[in-house]
């Protein structure tokens, strides 16, 4: 069945350490997102990718970086989590005529 | 820029009222509306969606209808139930330049029985 999965779907994290939330689809789309949602319910974009090698920054800043070397695969990465990266983090996939499909989100929490 | 704006909540309702929760949007280009509810603990569900003006989408009960002249996809359902409590978070995608999915702030709906 053509999905997409993240994991962990919760994380608590000490201060300071490096982590990589993963994103796969098996839908062989070509865009892939990530979204921050903050306690507040609002989703912001913070980077996005139309294939591989391809990535860009999205609408709210954001310290994380991604990488797109596989089509199926879209992981975020934080070099030093801080308490303020404390949020849930949800990644989707769309086709060509903007069919959007999103992951069960990874809840991250940052002591 | 392209922009969503929904009703703010929380809407509080009782069991078999009507649900109506407002969406307006600008935006450049064609658009093409989203409803996705979010049920707690887990990530969105495509709720419906339109793809051309007039057009209706339904889905569980729920309809919206795409208004070009309004710039408007309001969310209705005749009779709520419980297990309708959730946010429902309206949506904007531009087929032009940059494809992304634009969302409105979202609206708590609590239904009590």
């Amino acid at each position: 069945e053509a999905d997409i999965y993240q994991t962990p779907r919760y994380l608590v994290i000490g201060t300071g350490k490096k982590i990589t939330l993963e994103c796969s689809q098996t839908m062989g789309h070509d865009k892939m997102y990530w979204y921050q949602q903050d306690p507040g319910m609002e989703l912001h974009l913070i980077h996005y990718s139309y294939g591989v090698n391809s990535t860009e920054k999205g609408d709210l800043s954001s310290e994380s970086t991604v990488s797109r070397i596989r089509t199926e695969h879209f992981p975020l990465t934080l070099e030093s989590a801080r308490p303020s990266h404390t949020s849930q983090y949800l990644c989707a996939s769309s086709d060509r005529v903007g069919g959007y499909t999103f992951g069960s989100g990874t809840r991250l929490t940052v002591v | 820029g392209d922009s969503v704006t929904q009703m703010e909540g929380p809407v509080t309702l009782s069991e078999e009222a009507f649900l109506t929760i407002n969406c307006t949007y600008t935006a450049t280009g064609y658009p093409s509306p989203f409803w996705y509810v979010q049920y707690p603990g887990e990530g969105l569900q495509l709720l419906l969606k339109a793809t051309k003006a007039d057009d209706k989408g339904s889905n569980k009960g729920f309809e919206a209808t795409y208004r070009k002249e309004t710039t408007s996809f309001h969310l209705e359902k005749g009779s709520v139930q419980v297990s309708d409590s959730a946010v429902y978070f309206c949506a904007l995608s531009v087929l032009q330049g940059a494809q992304k999915l634009v969302f409105g702030q979202g609206t708590r709906l609590t239904i009590n029985p």
